[in-house]
């Protein structure tokens, strides 16, 4: 069964940085585009950035554009989203998704992990 | 950015029951729409893409339609397992999601 695994959440302050990682298994990752969403507990779904398959291509929502990086590797199946110069504004659950069609990168998220949770507080 | 409006917010509706929700987009994004299933406290499945594409393994009684500006999703006999929450999201350009709707028994 496909499966994402994310880690790397916590309690951070303002303006210090994280690095979030997301472990995926039983499927070939490196076909496949990846993409990171975040959800406040109670709330809707914001997307936060894509990668191609190749790294080829990068994209970021306007409200974290210049301070989270997304990135892979592909020899270790992992996805990772740095994320820096935090705000209160970013604690959300960071879940990480894999598009649902190969060498595609239509932004369709068929396999999501459980999430890992990120609290920016003072 | 391309906002998406769904409506109902929240929608009660009956088992059996045949129900649509409909997703507003502010401007033209042909069909390239997804729709997402929530269940509370677990992460979201996708259940139609291109506006109309039925996912592997997703019941029939799933169906959406619709192009352009807007589209809707139908479940055409409410089972148990439907009650959730539900979201669009377009795919034209940067994705944005629909504030979701609550489907409740």
């Amino acid at each position: 069964e496909v499966h994402l695994v994310e880690s790397g959440g916590g309690f951070v302050q303002p303006g210090r940085s994280l690095r979030l990682s997301c472990a995926a298994s039983e499927f070939t990752f490196e076909d496949f585009a990846m993409h990171w969403v975040r959800q406040i507990p109670g709330q809707g779904l914001e997307w936060v950035a894509s990668i191609t398959w190749n790294s080829d291509a990068t994209d970021f929502a306007d409200s974290v554009k210049g301070r989270f990086t997304i990135s892979r590797d592909n020899a270790k199946n992992s996805l990772f989203l740095q994320v820096s110069s935090l705000r209160v504004e970013d604690t959300a659950f960071y879940y990480c998704a894999k598009e649902s069609r190969p060498w595609k990168y239509d932004f369709y998220m068929d396999v999501w992990g459980k999430g890992t949770p990120v609290t920016v507080s003072s | 950015a391309i906002h998406l409006t769904q409506s109902p917010s929240s929608l009660s509706a009956s088992l059996k029951d045949r129900v649509t929700i409909t997703c507003r987009a502010s401007q033209d994004i042909r069909s390239a729409l997804a729709w997402y299933q929530q269940e509370p406290g677990k992460a979201p499945k996708l259940l139609i893409y291109d506006a109309s594409s039925l996912e592997r393994g997703v019941p029939s009684r799933f169906s959406g339609s619709g192009s352009g500006t807007e589209f809707t999703l139908t479940i055409s006999s409410l089972q148990p397992e439907d009650f959730a929450t539900y979201y669009c999201q377009q795919c034209n350009g940067s994705p944005t999601f629909g504030q979701g709707t609550r489907l409740d028994i």
